[in-house]
């Protein structure tokens, strides 16, 4: 069965400083995808960034990159100058061949001005 | 590219009561999925369609609980004799059937028993 695992219920960070939220994963395939979603409060879900398992090299999407180490099954997100809006939950999710989506439980950001 | 649909937006019902929610997806979307989500928590899977074929249900998928794709375009999500236990969020998400793609979300259905 595939897991994914957020031990970091909150988190918070400073306006404009750096912050990472951790997700660990587990799966028995060899060909998956790993992303990030983005839930403001009352509002829908929107994908923040995607990486192959197949990719040595880890994905940025402006302020936003992933620390991929795949042999940890580890895949954690760093938010650079962080900005109010960056506030939310934030899904790390694991998508296998099945084509399922798997959510961890969530961390809550909250960004202080 | 309008986005995913869903309808209502919120629901309240009684206990006892049949609700329907109604999911358009994006139309170049094969793929279409129906998630539970509870405050505080991550969506739970509960089923999705490839075009008009149901393949895949979730324990927690109940047999109150139904969903249909029936022309592989829109889908419902019908829940029978609504219990407190289901009182959520359910989201509907759609996608083409690669794997590397991700969702496109919906707003969500919240579903409040009384």
């Amino acid at each position: 069965a595939q897991t994914v695992t957020q031990s970091q219920p909150e988190m918070s960070v400073q306006e404009a400083e750096t912050v990472t939220l951790s997700c660990t994963y587990d799966t028995s395939e060899s060909d998956y995808y790993l992303f990030w979603y983005k839930q403001p409060p009352s509002r829908q879900m929107i994908l923040v960034i995607r990486q192959e398992a197949y990719k040595q090299q880890n994905a940025t999407e402006n302020r936003f990159s992933v620390n991929f180490q795949k042999a940890a099954k580890s895949f954690s997100l760093k938010i650079s100058d962080s900005q109010l809006g960056d506030a939310a939950m934030y899904f790390c999710a694991l998508k296998n061949q099945g084509g399922k989506l798997i959510f961890g439980q969530g961390t809550e950001l909250s960004v202080k001005p | 590219d309008t986005g995913v649909s869903q309808d209502p937006r919120h629901k309240i019902t009684k206990r006892g009561q049949n609700v329907t929610f109604r999911c358009d997806p994006i139309s170049e979307h094969n793929r279409l999925y129906w998630y539970r989500q509870t405050l505080g928590q991550g969506p739970e899977f509960l089923t999705y369609f490839q075009n008009e074929a149901q393949l895949e249900k979730s324990r927690l998928l109940s047999d109150r609980f139904s969903a249909e794709r029936p022309k592989g375009s829109f889908s419902t999500l019908e829940i029978q004799r609504t219990e407190q236990g289901d009182s959520a969020m359910y989201l509907c998400a759609s996608s083409r059937s690669t794997v590397n793609y991700g969702y496109t979300f919906g707003s969500g259905t919240r579903l409040t028993v009384v």
